[in-house]
């Protein structure tokens, strides 16, 4: 069985700070998928990034980072200098090769004070 | 382009009555899928379909749920007999067929409410 850990349930943070939101994964899969997926107030949910399980490369897009660690089964994201237009939920998910069903995380609501 | 749409975006239904809900794919896109996401839970998958077929239903409550994607039109998620449980929001997604997993794009989701 597939599962998707986000311990943190609300995060609040002063703007222009850091804010890290902490993913773990189980699965017995040897090829996985890993995203995060963002929910703004407005509700839609918006695709952020992909990372398959052989690619543990991080990357940094804008203010976004992510931290692939597949020998503890983390997929942390970081969003740098925080601001109003990032609160949101943000979701973690997993899926693995030949089956689309993505099992999503419980989320974790991040509200920026101005 | 335009993303994945649904609707209605809101729809009241009353206990007993039937809940249509409608899925267009971004276009190009012949896999589409429903989530659902209950109150204090997260997303939930229900269930994977590509055109006229039926992939994966494993999310799918056993009763009262169907859902189907026809050669032409949107995907609908059909619930009979709606009961207050099944007030929650209804999301679906679409993707292109991409190496080992796809990569689903979401629509804005149908907020089921039902009296």
């Amino acid at each position: 069985a597939q599962k998707v850990t986000q311990a943190q349930t609300e995060i609040s943070v002063v703007e222009k700070e850091d804010v890290t939101l902490d993913c773990v994964y189980e699965t017995r899969d040897t090829t996985y998928y890993l995203f995060w997926y963002k929910q703004p107030p407005s509700g839609e949910l918006v695709f952020l990034i992909r990372r398959n399980s052989f690619d543990e490369q991080n990357e940094i897009s804008g203010r976004y980072s992510w931290n692939f660690q597949k020998s503890t089964s983390s997929f942390n994201f970081t969003i740098t200098a925080s601001q109003v237009v990032d609160s949101a939920v943000y979701f973690c998910a997993l899926s693995s090769y030949g089956n689309n069903r993505l099992a999503f995380g419980k989320g974790n609501q991040v509200v920026v004070i101005p | 382009n335009a993303g994945v749409m649904q609707n209605p975006r809101h729809l009241v239904r009353r206990r007993g009555q039937e809940a249509r809900l409608r899925c267009s794919p971004v276009k190009g896109h012949s896999h589409v899928y429903w989530y659902r996401q209950l109150p204090e839970e997260g997303l939930k998958f229900m269930v994977y379909l590509q055109k006229e077929n039926i992939i994966d239903e494993s999310g799918m409550p056993k009763e009262r749920f169907s859902a189907e994607f026809p050669k032409e039109g949107p995907s609908i998620l059909r619930i009979q007999q709606v009961v207050r449980g099944d007030s929650a929001a209804y999301f679906c997604a679409s993707s292109v067929r991409e190496g080992g997993t796809d990569t689903q794009y979401f629509g804005p989701g149908t907020r089921l409410t039902v009296l």
